[in-house]
């Protein structure tokens, strides 16, 4: 069955370092998706990208943060200068044009900033 | 935006017990509801869903039934397993051309004993 991965399942990095995660989504998937969780905390949206554009972000993707689509099936998120609370459990997911929302979420990066 | 208020956790059953996370939200418009579940040490699976009033997602015994008067979404299992044992997230989406965008509640973490 076709599957969202991730790498790298887990990043330690220093503060005021550049991270970049990775994402593959499943490969007729157009819609996609970065979701972050701090630890205990909620799953929270962070960005989503359709036509090598980003069609809506939250508040908490700043300045800090992009994401892009380099080439045909990678889409990747990167962190300028992390911060702290940028620790956390990044999730990538994809979804086609279903219209239901039904995504298809990887098994996640977990981020950790010292 | 939307927001979800779901039953605190955690949740702890002998197999076989009834289970009943009760999830409520608030959206503007019509959302799609879903519940997602988080084993340990996976990502986020869809559990069910459902996309408009009364209907009823179901899924490995699990079932939940779209309440548009009450905007709830509980999630019921008549007999549960130790396999069950996960986290599980209520999640409406914004709907609309959002409609990738989900809300997730803090989560419920369930722990059925043998």
């Amino acid at each position: 069955e076709p599957e969202v991965t991730q790498t790298p399942s887990h990043q330690v990095t220093q503060m005021g370092q550049e991270v970049i995660l990775r994402c593959v989504p499943i490969s007729n998937h157009l819609y996609f998706y970065w979701y972050r969780q701090i630890l205990g905390q909620k799953v929270e949206f962070l960005v989503s990208f359709y036509n090598n554009e980003i069609s809506e972000k939250s508040e908490i993707f700043d300045d800090q943060f992009s994401v892009e689509r380099p080439d045909g099936s990678n889409f990747t998120l990167k962190i300028r200068s992390t911060k702290l609370e940028d620790s956390a459990m990044y999730f990538c997911a994809s979804t086609g044009q279903d219209d239901t929302g039904e995504l298809f979420f990887g098994e996640g990066s977990r981020l950790t900033v010292l | 935006g939307n927001s979800v208020t779901q039953m605190e956790g955690p949740v702890t059953l002998s197999e076989e017990a009834f289970l009943t996370i009760n999830c409520t939200y608030t959206a503007t418009g019509y959302p799609s509801l879903f519940w997602y579940v988080q084993y340990p040490g996976e990502g986020l699976q869809l559990l069910l869903k459902a996309t408009k009033a009364d209907d009823k997602g179901s899924n490995k015994g699990f079932e939940a039934t779209y309440r548009k008067e009450t905007t709830s979404f509980h999630l019921e299992k008549g007999s549960v397993q130790v396999s069950d044992s996960a986290v599980y997230f209520c999640a409406p989406n914004a709907g609309g051309t959002s409609y990738g965008k989900l809300t997730f509640g803090q989560g419920t973490i369930l722990t059925v004993h043998p």
